[in-house]
Protein backbone atom coordinates (compact mmCIF):
# COMPACT_ATOMS: atom_id res chain seq x y z
CA UNK A 1 0.00 0.00 0.00
CA UNK A 2 1.49 3.49 -0.78
CA UNK A 3 2.31 5.70 1.77
CA UNK A 4 -0.21 8.56 0.67
CA UNK A 5 -3.19 7.73 -2.06
CA UNK A 6 -4.69 9.92 -4.44
CA UNK A 7 -7.26 9.77 -6.79
CA UNK A 8 -5.39 10.33 -10.17
CA UNK A 9 -8.48 12.12 -11.90
CA UNK A 10 -8.02 13.52 -14.59
CA UNK A 11 -11.13 15.53 -12.62
CA UNK A 12 -13.44 17.41 -15.59
CA UNK A 13 -15.20 20.31 -14.07
CA UNK A 14 -17.02 23.80 -15.68
CA UNK A 15 -15.85 27.09 -14.83
CA UNK A 16 -17.28 28.02 -11.55
CA UNK A 17 -18.19 24.47 -10.03
CA UNK A 18 -16.68 22.88 -7.20
CA UNK A 19 -14.52 20.42 -6.89
CA UNK A 20 -13.25 18.19 -3.61
CA UNK A 21 -10.26 15.69 -3.62
CA UNK A 22 -9.43 13.59 -1.30
CA UNK A 23 -6.23 12.18 0.25
CA UNK A 24 -5.36 9.13 2.75
CA UNK A 25 -2.38 8.14 4.38
CA UNK A 26 -1.14 5.23 5.63
CA UNK A 27 1.10 6.39 8.68
CA UNK A 28 -0.74 7.47 11.59
CA UNK A 29 2.10 8.91 13.05
CA UNK A 30 1.78 11.48 10.24
CA UNK A 31 2.44 15.16 11.48
CA UNK A 32 2.31 17.34 8.95
CA UNK A 33 0.04 18.17 5.89
CA UNK A 34 0.27 20.09 2.78
CA UNK A 35 -0.90 20.58 -0.57
CA UNK A 36 0.84 20.98 -3.75
CA UNK A 37 -0.42 22.32 -7.30
CA UNK A 38 2.15 21.08 -10.11
CA UNK A 39 1.60 22.50 -13.53
CA UNK A 40 2.69 20.44 -16.81
CA UNK A 41 6.03 20.39 -16.75
CA UNK A 42 6.88 22.83 -13.84
CA UNK A 43 7.86 22.13 -10.34
CA UNK A 44 5.41 21.76 -7.35
CA UNK A 45 4.35 24.92 -5.32
CA UNK A 46 3.13 25.00 -2.13
CA UNK A 47 -0.78 25.80 -2.21
CA UNK A 48 -1.64 25.99 1.79
CA UNK A 49 -0.71 23.61 4.41
CA UNK A 50 -3.18 21.66 6.37
CA UNK A 51 -4.25 22.39 9.72
CA UNK A 52 -6.30 19.77 12.49
CA UNK A 53 -9.30 23.00 12.89
CA UNK A 54 -9.22 22.97 8.89
CA UNK A 55 -8.55 26.09 7.15
CA UNK A 56 -9.28 28.79 4.15
CA UNK A 57 -7.33 30.80 1.90
CA UNK A 58 -9.21 32.20 -0.77
CA UNK A 59 -11.31 30.15 -2.78
CA UNK A 60 -9.33 26.99 -1.11
CA UNK A 61 -10.61 24.61 1.97
CA UNK A 62 -8.17 21.69 2.96
CA UNK A 63 -9.57 19.26 6.17
CA UNK A 64 -7.45 17.14 7.89
CA UNK A 65 -9.58 14.40 9.52
CA UNK A 66 -6.59 12.71 11.57
CA UNK A 67 -9.37 9.30 12.77
CA UNK A 68 -9.37 8.06 9.31
CA UNK A 69 -6.39 9.44 8.05
CA UNK A 70 -7.61 11.36 4.78
CA UNK A 71 -7.08 15.37 4.10
CA UNK A 72 -9.62 17.01 1.31
CA UNK A 73 -8.90 19.89 -0.60
CA UNK A 74 -12.17 21.94 -1.65
CA UNK A 75 -11.78 24.60 -4.80
CA UNK A 76 -14.82 26.55 -5.00
CA UNK A 77 -15.53 28.86 -7.95
CA UNK A 78 -12.97 27.11 -10.19
CA UNK A 79 -11.15 28.82 -12.74
CA UNK A 80 -9.50 27.69 -15.85
CA UNK A 81 -6.00 28.69 -14.32
CA UNK A 82 -7.20 26.29 -11.43
CA UNK A 83 -6.01 23.83 -13.86
CA UNK A 84 -3.17 21.28 -12.65
CA UNK A 85 -1.77 18.47 -10.58
CA UNK A 86 -2.71 18.50 -7.03
CA UNK A 87 -0.32 17.00 -4.70
CA UNK A 88 -1.13 15.48 -1.09
CA UNK A 89 1.56 15.73 0.81
CA UNK A 90 2.59 14.03 4.37
CA UNK A 91 5.34 14.14 6.79
CA UNK A 92 6.12 11.98 10.28
CA UNK A 93 8.64 11.13 12.21
CA UNK A 94 11.46 8.75 10.84
CA UNK A 95 11.86 10.60 7.72
CA UNK A 96 13.61 13.50 7.23
CA UNK A 97 11.62 14.85 3.74
CA UNK A 98 8.02 14.84 2.65
CA UNK A 99 6.08 11.74 1.16
CA UNK A 100 4.02 13.03 -1.81
CA UNK A 101 1.31 11.52 -3.55
CA UNK A 102 0.95 10.93 -7.48
CA UNK A 103 -1.53 13.66 -7.65
CA UNK A 104 -4.70 14.56 -8.63
CA UNK A 105 -5.31 16.50 -12.30
CA UNK A 106 -7.86 18.78 -12.69
CA UNK A 107 -8.88 20.67 -16.12
CA UNK A 108 -11.26 23.26 -15.77
CA UNK A 109 -13.33 23.99 -18.75
CA UNK A 110 -14.82 27.18 -20.26
CA UNK B 1 13.20 36.25 0.46
CA UNK B 2 14.61 32.79 -0.23
CA UNK B 3 15.58 32.04 -4.09
CA UNK B 4 16.24 28.37 -5.38
CA UNK B 5 18.18 27.91 -8.91
CA UNK B 6 18.81 24.55 -10.58
CA UNK B 7 20.75 24.26 -13.64
CA UNK B 8 20.83 23.01 -16.28
CA UNK B 9 17.18 23.24 -17.24
CA UNK B 10 17.06 20.73 -19.65
CA UNK B 11 19.96 17.88 -20.52
CA UNK B 12 20.06 15.35 -23.28
CA UNK B 13 22.83 12.47 -22.50
CA UNK B 14 24.34 9.43 -24.10
CA UNK B 15 23.81 5.78 -21.64
CA UNK B 16 27.43 5.66 -19.74
CA UNK B 17 28.03 9.85 -19.54
CA UNK B 18 28.71 11.26 -16.10
CA UNK B 19 25.93 13.64 -14.71
CA UNK B 20 26.29 16.48 -12.90
CA UNK B 21 23.64 18.78 -11.57
CA UNK B 22 23.90 21.96 -9.28
CA UNK B 23 21.54 23.74 -7.27
CA UNK B 24 22.31 26.73 -5.40
CA UNK B 25 19.58 28.42 -2.61
CA UNK B 26 19.92 32.07 -1.39
CA UNK B 27 18.63 34.21 1.32
CA UNK B 28 18.48 31.55 3.94
CA UNK B 29 21.14 29.59 6.27
CA UNK B 30 21.98 25.95 7.30
CA UNK B 31 18.42 24.65 4.92
CA UNK B 32 17.61 21.12 4.77
CA UNK B 33 18.15 20.23 1.11
CA UNK B 34 16.23 17.71 -1.00
CA UNK B 35 17.09 15.84 -4.45
CA UNK B 36 13.29 14.17 -6.10
CA UNK B 37 13.36 12.67 -8.90
CA UNK B 38 10.09 12.52 -10.96
CA UNK B 39 9.65 10.18 -13.85
CA UNK B 40 6.82 10.91 -16.79
CA UNK B 41 3.43 10.65 -15.85
CA UNK B 42 4.96 9.44 -11.64
CA UNK B 43 4.98 10.77 -8.29
CA UNK B 44 7.83 12.79 -6.47
CA UNK B 45 10.74 10.13 -5.63
CA UNK B 46 12.96 11.44 -3.20
CA UNK B 47 16.66 10.46 -3.66
CA UNK B 48 18.53 12.13 -1.15
CA UNK B 49 18.62 14.71 1.50
CA UNK B 50 21.15 16.72 3.56
CA UNK B 51 20.94 18.49 6.83
CA UNK B 52 24.42 20.04 6.68
CA UNK B 53 27.67 20.02 4.87
CA UNK B 54 28.76 17.02 3.95
CA UNK B 55 26.33 15.34 5.35
CA UNK B 56 24.02 13.23 2.88
CA UNK B 57 21.04 10.29 3.58
CA UNK B 58 20.51 8.12 0.52
CA UNK B 59 16.78 7.21 -0.12
CA UNK B 60 16.75 4.76 -2.50
CA UNK B 61 20.24 2.98 -3.45
CA UNK B 62 21.33 3.65 -7.36
CA UNK B 63 23.64 4.93 -9.45
CA UNK B 64 23.40 7.91 -8.43
CA UNK B 65 25.18 10.14 -5.59
CA UNK B 66 24.94 13.53 -3.61
CA UNK B 67 26.94 16.19 -2.11
CA UNK B 68 27.11 19.28 -0.21
CA UNK B 69 30.16 21.44 -0.39
CA UNK B 70 28.43 24.26 0.85
CA UNK B 71 25.79 25.42 2.52
CA UNK B 72 23.77 26.30 0.24
CA UNK B 73 24.85 24.24 -2.76
CA UNK B 74 23.83 20.44 -3.55
CA UNK B 75 24.88 18.92 -6.41
CA UNK B 76 23.76 15.55 -7.76
CA UNK B 77 26.00 13.45 -9.69
CA UNK B 78 26.86 9.94 -11.87
CA UNK B 79 29.41 8.27 -13.28
CA UNK B 80 27.70 6.50 -15.61
CA UNK B 81 24.10 7.13 -16.59
CA UNK B 82 21.33 4.43 -17.31
CA UNK B 83 18.35 4.97 -19.91
CA UNK B 84 16.24 4.76 -16.14
CA UNK B 85 17.98 7.86 -14.69
CA UNK B 86 15.68 10.03 -17.42
CA UNK B 87 13.18 12.40 -15.22
CA UNK B 88 12.30 15.52 -13.53
CA UNK B 89 15.37 16.38 -11.21
CA UNK B 90 14.11 18.66 -8.40
CA UNK B 91 15.92 20.14 -5.52
CA UNK B 92 14.02 21.44 -2.68
CA UNK B 93 14.67 23.65 0.41
CA UNK B 94 12.87 23.36 3.96
CA UNK B 95 13.80 23.62 7.36
CA UNK B 96 16.71 25.65 8.34
CA UNK B 97 16.15 27.27 11.32
CA UNK B 98 12.85 25.90 11.60
CA UNK B 99 13.68 22.23 11.79
CA UNK B 100 13.00 19.21 9.17
CA UNK B 101 9.06 18.49 8.62
CA UNK B 102 8.42 21.96 7.43
CA UNK B 103 7.21 23.15 4.00
CA UNK B 104 9.51 22.54 1.35
CA UNK B 105 10.46 24.83 -1.68
CA UNK B 106 11.29 23.53 -4.87
CA UNK B 107 13.40 24.47 -7.89
CA UNK B 108 12.32 25.10 -10.84
CA UNK B 109 14.20 21.24 -12.37
CA UNK B 110 16.33 19.82 -14.94
CA UNK B 111 14.45 17.66 -17.27
CA UNK B 112 17.06 14.80 -18.18
CA UNK B 113 16.13 12.51 -21.01
CA UNK B 114 18.90 9.25 -21.52
CA UNK B 115 19.59 8.26 -24.82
Amino acid sequence: RKEVEQDPGPFNVPEGATVAFNCTYSNSASQSFFWYRQDCRKEPKLLMSVYSSGNEDGRFTAQLNRASQYISLLIRDSKLSDSATYLCVVFHTGRRALTFGSGTRLQVQP
Amino acid sequence: SQTIHQWPATLVQPVGSPLSLECTVEGTSNPNLYWYRQAAGRGLQLLFYSVGIGQISSEVPQNLSASRPQDRQFILSSKKLLLSDSGFYLCAWGGGERGVGDTQYFGPGTRLTVL
